[in-house]
C-alpha cells in the first residue's frame, strides 16, 4: 500500500514569488492535515481538509492556504512568500476516525 | 490548553532501556501519539494509545499513559544505534482533527 506522496521534495523560491505544494494521501484515507515544521518554532498545524471541506485551520496568516480534491488529494498553496517561509512542510492523512496520522516525506521550502 | 512538553535531549549507551517523557495539558485528549523523525526525513508513527488505556506494549516498544498527571512515556527496550532520532510525542483532541506537538526530545546512543 503506497504511503502519503509529497512533492516536489525541495523548492527553492524568491520572497514575493507563490508555491503550490502536493499531497496524495493513502488510498481510501479522506482527512488530509499539513503541518509547518522550522527549528524556531517546532510542528505547527496550518489546516485539515475532509470531503473537502476545511474542518481546522491553525494560526497562520491568509497567505497560507489550501483545498482538497474530490479524489482526496490535497494542495497547499503560499503566496508573496516571506524568507521566513522556509520550513519543512508535512502532510499527513487518516481515516475518518481519528488516530494514526501518517505522514509524508515532507517538502523542503527554502525562500531565497 | 494545549502544551505538550517534553524534555530536549537523552544520551543513552546501546543496549540499555530509554525512557523518554511527555506532559500534556489537556484532559480530553483522545490519542497521545510517539512519532520518530530521522535527519531529512518525515515523521514515522511508532505507536499511539487511546486515552482511555493505561499501557501498550509493541514489541521494544512500550507506552504508559498516567491520566491523573497527564504524563506519557515511551520506553524503547534494547536501544540501538539506528534508535538516534529526535521523538515528538502529540496529542489529538476529539473534534480539533489536528495534532498538537511537544518540541522533540533528541535520542542519541553512544557505543
Amino acid at each position: 500500500k503506497a504511503g502519503v506522496t509529497q512533492t516536489p521534495r525541495y523548492l527553492i523560491k524568491t520572497r514575493g514569488q507563490q508555491v503550490t505544494l502536493s499531497c496524495s494521501p493513502i488510498s481510501g484515507h479522506r482527512s488530509v492535515s499539513w503541518y509547518q515544521q522550522t527549528p524556531g518554532q517546532g510542528l505547527q498545524f496550518l489546516f485539515e481538509y475532509f470531503s473537502e471541506t476545511q474542518r481546522n485551520k491553525g494560526n497562520f496568516p491568509g497567505r497560507f492556504s489550501g483545498r482538497q480534491f474530490s479524489n482526496s488529494r490535497s494542495e497547499m498553496n503560499v503566496s508573496t512568500l516571506e524568507l521566513g517561509d522556509s520550513a519543512l512542510y508535512l502532510c499527513a492523512s487518516s481515516l475518518e476516525r481519528q488516530g494514526g496520522y501518517t505522514f509524508g516525506s515532507g517538502t523542503r521550502l527554502t525562500v531565497v | 490548553g494545549e502544551d505538550v512538553e517534553q524534555s530536549l535531549f537523552l544520551s543513552v549507551r546501546e543496549g540499555d532501556s530509554s525512557v523518554i517523557n511527555c506532559t500534556y495539558t489537556d484532559s480530553s485528549s483522545t490519542y497521545l501519539y510517539w512519532y520518530k523523525q530521522e535527519p531529512g526525513a518525515g515523521l514515522q508513527l511508532l505507536t499511539y494509545i487511546f486515552s482511555n488505556m493505561d499501557m501498550k506494549q509493541d514489541q521494544r516498544l512500550t507506552v504508559l499513559l498516567n491520566k491523573k498527571d497527564k504524563h506519557l512515556s515511551l520506553r524503547i527496550a534494547d536501544t540501538q544505534t539506528g534508535d538516534s532520532a529526535i521523538y515528538f510525542c502529540a496529542e489529538s483532541i476529539r473534534g480539533d482533527y489536528k495534532l498538537s506537538f511537544g518540541a522533540g526530545t533528541t535520542v542519541t546512543v553512544r557505543a
